[in-house]
């Protein structure tokens, strides 16, 4: 079973933050979370990733609180092309290659 | 990032018929790639975990008889599915980890079972 859960959908005004909650709370100390959407009919696009540390990069931002037991990513400005299923990944860190489970994700509708 | 291809983009067979399905690393080189299974309006499913030169690991459930699984290089891991039925019918998708182990995903190939 997935170690994350996610609301079901959201909808987010063009322009405007979206914020994408995500719970791990039976996360370990090694564990990282990661970030990925896929749009209709697509593979799954890597968006972030962090272990502790809030994370930014040129797509998102990650948000991690401190007992890292949920995160937010933030699109900061979304646009149309936004609009997909986010899936919040956790999978061990180290060296090594480790299988991602899927949860249901969180459809996010980006409305003009 | 890195990418990940995937061959054919779509296809249809007749049932019964066999049907491989490539998944390729373009930029890197990968030991292990993933192969997953989505129908429509559901999440991923992990069907197995593929392993240059050494036999596949399939998730519960799978039947390894039906989908073969063959990793015949660094960049290069095919899926085949034998003795294919319209409940085959679905959205499969690979993936391979890069050094950093960050998975990419390929664009995934919509097979349709007639």
């Amino acid at each position: 079973d997935a170690k994350t859960t996610q609301p079901t959908s959201m909808d987010c005004a063009e322009g405007r933050a979206a914020n994408l909650p995500c719970n791990h709370s039976t996360i370990s100390g090694n564990e990282y979370v990661y970030w990925y959407r896929q749009i209709h009919s697509q593979g799954p696009q890597y968006i972030i990733h962090g272990l502790k540390n809030n994370e930014t990069n040129e797509m998102a931002s990650l948000i991690i609180t401190e007992d890292r037991k949920s995160s937010t990513l933030i699109l900061p400005h979304a646009t149309l092309r936004d609009t997909a299923v986010y899936y919040c990944i956790v999978r061990p860190g180290g060296s090594g290659t480790y299988k991602y489970i899927f949860g249901t994700g969180t459809r996010l509708k980006v409305l003009a | 990032g890195a990418v990940v291809s995937q061959h054919p983009s779509w296809v249809i067979c007749k049932s019964g018929t066999s049907v491989k399905i490539e998944c390729r690393s373009l930029d890197f080189q990968a030991t292990t790639m993933f192969w997953y299974r989505q129908f429509p309006k559901q999440s991923l499913m992990l069907m197995a975990t593929s392993n240059e030169g050494s036999k596949a690991t399939y998730e519960q459930g799978v039947e390894k008889d039906k989908f073969l699984i063959n990793h015949a290089s660094l960049t290069l891991s095919t899926l085949t599915v034998t003795s294919a039925h319209p409940e085959d019918s679905s959205f499969y998708i690979c993936s391979a980890p890069t050094g950093g182990d960050t998975q990419y995903f390929g664009p995934g190939t919509r097979l349709t079972v007639l």
